[in-house]
């Protein structure tokens, strides 16, 4: 059973434009994080959020955790190509963050 | 402070045999998580430790085990290996087992 579905899978979008991607779930999570992957390498991790409708922000990346906790988005503004990636959202609930559910991430691709 | 580590990085095997893989935490990390990536899959979990002991387990046959040390490096073993274990396995230390996870850079497991 898939807990958090991830939207757009691919996204493919110009230099300079805006996006957002969702995180979506039926369950609640005490934390939600974001994270950035490159091919053959580990996930980095951009975010974490652990109260409903809180907004963080980082450069040029605005993260949101849903008002229920259940749901995330990330927008990214005026997109570089180095913003190329796989992007993951991951839920933890209680104390486990230890067993984090991924989504099934969004690979975004920006042309220069 | 140095990130997580993880060896070997690539590693080839053919069906049947054994494999150990080993991952070194963010110094003063306690809890370390064990994920498989591929691409149809996705980053699914495999077990978490925290203190030398097995906290959390993921839906994987036994042939998947794990264990942690006094010093809370990881190693995790796969028996008897299968054409499907070909993934990426990605470690993550975390510092007390809540919210976030920092992930090194996986072991690529090639099986013929």
């Amino acid at each position: 059973t898939q807990l958090l579905e991830q939207s757009p899978q691919f996204l493919s979008i110009q230099e300079g434009e805006n996006l957002t991607v969702y995180c979506n779930s039926s369950s609640v999570f005490s934390s939600l994080q974001w994270y950035r992957q490159e091919p053959g390498e580990g996930p980095v991790l951009l975010v974490t959020v652990v109260t409903g409708g809180e907004v963080k922000k980082l450069k040029r990346l605005t993260f949101q955790f849903g008002d229920a906790r259940k749901d995330s988005s990330l927008h990214i503004t005026a997109a570089q190509p180095g913003d190329t990636g796989l992007y993951l959202c991951a839920g933890a609930r209680g104390t486990n963050a230890g067993k984090s559910t991924f989504g099934d991430g969004t690979t975004l691709t920006v042309k220069p | 402070k140095a990130g997580v580590t993880q060896t070997p990085r690539y590693l080839i095997k053919t069906r049947g045999q054994q494999v150990t893989l080993s991952c070194s935490p963010i110094s003063g990390h306690r809890s370390v998580s064990w994920y498989q990536q591929t691409p149809g899959q996705g980053l699914q979990f495999l077990f978490e430790y925290f203190s030398e002991t097995q906290r959390n387990k993921g839906n994987f046959p036994g042939r998947f085990s794990g264990r942690q040390f006094s010093n809370s490096r990881s190693e995790m073993n796969v028996s008897t290996l299968e054409l499907g274990d070909s993934a990426l396995y990605l470690c993550a230390s975390g510092p007390n087992a809540y919210n976030e996870q920092f992930f090194g850079p996986g072991t690529r497991l090639t099986v013929l």
